[in-house]
């Protein structure tokens, strides 16, 4: 059983769709991290939370502790936003769990 | 800043040797993870340090595997001796105050054949 799941696993779209991509959760956390893996192999730190939301520039992600569930929100998406998107959460103790991830692919 | 500094970027090695791979972390990031990252299992988090000090090591696979941080620059992940299965793509990343999030280097592609 995984402790973060994410959804969906693959995801294509259209340039100028507004994505979402899901993480849910079955741990008590501490915090919450979305990150981005460009097909080059390199992983950026995209949001840190531990609750409500946090935006920058196009791309917005919200946490609900109560329902353990956090989304990643990707506005007027555009082909370099092709990557996979990871949730990691990490509890109190600082013990790691990383989703899959989700590979999304923006069509021009 | 040049960001986190990883060495080397590419690694193959036979079965048995020693390998030894580096990480630069942001100068004033009090906080530096290594994380291993496969097809099958994803990424995992395999140690951290702060201030220096080695905090959480239960990720670290087996007894092969050390990692150090004799000084606030500067960090080795080693594995001896290396097996085909470590194969993997391993980074480091750092971070500042616990708000932020993290600087991921560049990784290193470790093939062991």
């Amino acid at each position: 059983k995984n402790e973060v799941e994410q959804s969906p696993q693959n995801l294509t779209a259209q340039e100028g769709e507004f994505i979402t991509i899901n993480c849910s959760y079955s741990v008590g956390i501490s915090a919450l991290h979305w990150l981005q893996q460009h097909p080059g192999g390199g992983i950026v730190s995209l949001f840190m939370l531990s609750s409500g939301k946090k935006k920058h520039g196009r791309l917005i992600a919200t946490i609900n502790i109560q329902e353990k569930h956090s989304s990643l929100h990707i506005t007027a998406s555009h082909p370099r936003d092709s990557a996979v998107y990871i949730c990691a959460v990490i509890r109190a103790g600082n013990q790691f769990y990383f989703g899959t991830g989700t590979s999304l692919t923006v069509i021009p | 800043d040049a960001g986190v500094i990883q060495s080397p970027r590419h690694e193959v090695t036979e079965m048995g040797q020693e390998v030894t791979l580096r990480c630069k972390p942001i100068s004033g990031h009090n906080s530096l993870f290594w994380y291993r990252q496969t097809m099958m299992r994803g990424l995992e988090l395999l140690i951290y340090f702060n201030n220096n000090v080695p905090i959480d090591d239960s990720g670290m696979p087996e007894d092969r595997f050390s990692a150090k941080m004799p000084n606030a620059s500067f960090s080795t992940l080693k594995i001896q001796p290396s097996e085909p299965r470590d194969s993997a793509v391993y980074f480091c990343a750092s971070r500042g105050q616990a708000h932020y999030g993290y600087t991921f280097g560049s990784g290193t592609r470790l093939t062991v054949v």
